[in-house]
């Protein structure tokens, strides 16, 4: 079993402010870290798959970077929006093709 | 194009009761998960089919639950004798199996079915 912790559990911020989580991992046993967004009623989207140490991924607003070695990702969301409100989740693959381990998530909420 | 289905979207039942839940994959996607988050929980892993190969059922939280998957599409998870403690959200998901490669996979996730038991 693979602990994954995120932080903080809820979020509340002001639209067009900044903002970033993290996610703790082992170190061990580490093959992938994804992140996905779910919004409520909706499926989870997934954000970015990230694997080598050093990593960034950057979609519109938001990036996310990667450190393997000490077992962390963040992810960054740069003038946040409303319509970002929703639960981050992050997840750990440990093989090449297996199941996730998930955080309990980050819950956004921008307000206008 | 598509992505991940799941019906029904919501299912309210009595305790005791057997209920079957859904999952149509995308299309030419081999690997399909379930996955489930009850209240303040995280999602929890329940079960992998990959192709032909024996499902890992790991993730089952007790013998009431079974999954199987049939021309290795639709798949369909049942749960006999429903407890309380069933009651969450069961999402499915499906991902790529790219044979020879080691390339990163993404698991696509359906909406998710709703399952109170009164």
């Amino acid at each position: 079993i693979l602990n994954v912790e995120q932080s903080p559990q809820s979020l509340h911020v002001q639209e067009g402010d900044s903002t970033n989580f993290t996610c703790s991992f082992p170190s061990s046993n580490f093959y992938a870290l994804h992140w996905y967004r779910w919004e409520t009623a909706k499926s989870p989207e997934a954000l970015f798959v990230m694997t080598l140490n050093g990593d960034e991924k950057k979609k519109g607003r938001i990036s996310a970077t990667l450190n393997t070695k000490e077992g962390y990702s963040y992810l960054y969301i740069k003038g946040s929006q409303p319509e970002d409100s929703a639960t981050y989740l992050c997840a750990i693959r440990g093989s090449t093709l297996g199941r996730l381990y998930f955080g309990r998530g980050t819950q956004l909420t921008v307000w206008p | 194009g598509a992505g991940v289905s799941q019906s029904p979207s919501n299912k309210v039942t009595e305790k005791g009761k057997d209920v079957e839940l859904r999952c149509d994959p995308i299309s030419g996607h081999t690997a399909l998960y379930w996955y489930r988050q009850s209240l303040g929980q995280g999602l929890e892993f329940l079960i992998y089919f990959q192709g032909n190969s024996a499902p890992d059922k790991s993730g089952l939280p007790s013998d009431r639950f079974s999954a199987e998957r049939t021309g290795g599409s639709v798949s369909t998870l049942t749960i006999q004798r429903t407890q309380q403690e069933d009651s969450a959200v069961y999402l499915c998901a499906s991902a790529e199996w790219i044979v020879g490669t080691t390339s990163t996979d993404t698991q696509y996730f359906g909406p998710g079915t709703r399952l109170t038991v009164l």
